[in-house]
């Protein structure tokens, strides 16, 4: 089975400015958590989608938003980005709800100047 | 062992020495722990897990040891090899339903 693949691989934006990231489950996974890692917060949780219902939410501020579509895929956006906002944002799945066992991409690298 | 925060714990060990990665985690009705392995410019790799009700479990030259009594979670790596150099991270999932972090150990493996 083909990894979780996340797209894309670096984005580079300014203050102000939104993105939207990808994340393509493994096959048959139908939950798909958002983490956030920085080297000095290491791995936040974002939230996590099953079945295109958010589950749970971390601690972010309005601005960070998800979506899980009927495919599984997920999409993350973040609007008005701050600098503080660089960091790693990994994607992970699993094959049920209970959230363990994740399997995580490679992440996409954002950096925001 | 692994703190929150900014500094990152190292351990530095000579290759085919076992290692040990403590990691105290925080909630004492967490259910369910985990090991990761991150090398650079990855995603975390899952390594091994283990429920609450099970004090030790053994994989591919991995073992995980859980204490409860003293929330107490450590990764042992038998025959310590240069692939194995990467940072490690134990999660627990506790009542909240997510994993939560630990703030990772870096490994580095010596000749």
């Amino acid at each position: 089975k083909a990894g979780v693949t996340q797209t894309p691989r670096y984005l580079i934006k300014t203050r102000g400015q939104q993105v939207t990231l990808s994340c393509s489950p493994i096959s048959g996974h139908r939950s798909v958590s958002w983490y956030q890692q920085t080297p000095g917060q290491g791995l936040q949780f974002l939230f996590e989608y099953f079945s295109e219902t958010q589950r749970n939410k971390g601690n972010f501020p309005g601005r960070f938003s998800g979506r899980q579509f009927s495919n599984s895929r997920s999409e993350m956006n973040v609007s008005t980005l701050e600098l503080g906002d660089s960091a790693l944002y990994l994607c992970a799945s699993s094959e049920a709800a209970e959230n363990e066992k994740l399997f995580f991409g490679s992440g996409t690298q954002l950096s925001v100047l | 062992g692994e703190s929150v925060g900014l500094h990152l714990p190292t351990l530095s060990v000579q290759e085919g020495d076992n290692s040990i990665i403590n990691c105290a985690y925080s909630n004492s009705a967490s259910d369910y722990f985990i090991w990761y392995k991150q090398e650079s410019g990855k995603g975390p790799q899952f390594i091994i897990d283990i429920r609450s009700n099970m004090d030790k479990r053994q994989g591919q030259r991995v073992t995980v040891l859980l204490n409860k009594t003293v929330k107490h979670l450590s990764l042992q790596i038998a025959a310590t090899q240069p692939g194995d150099s990467a940072v490690y991270f134990c999660a627990e999932k506790g009542s909240w339903g997510k994993l939560q972090f630990g703030a990772g150990t870096q490994v580095v493996v010596t000749p």
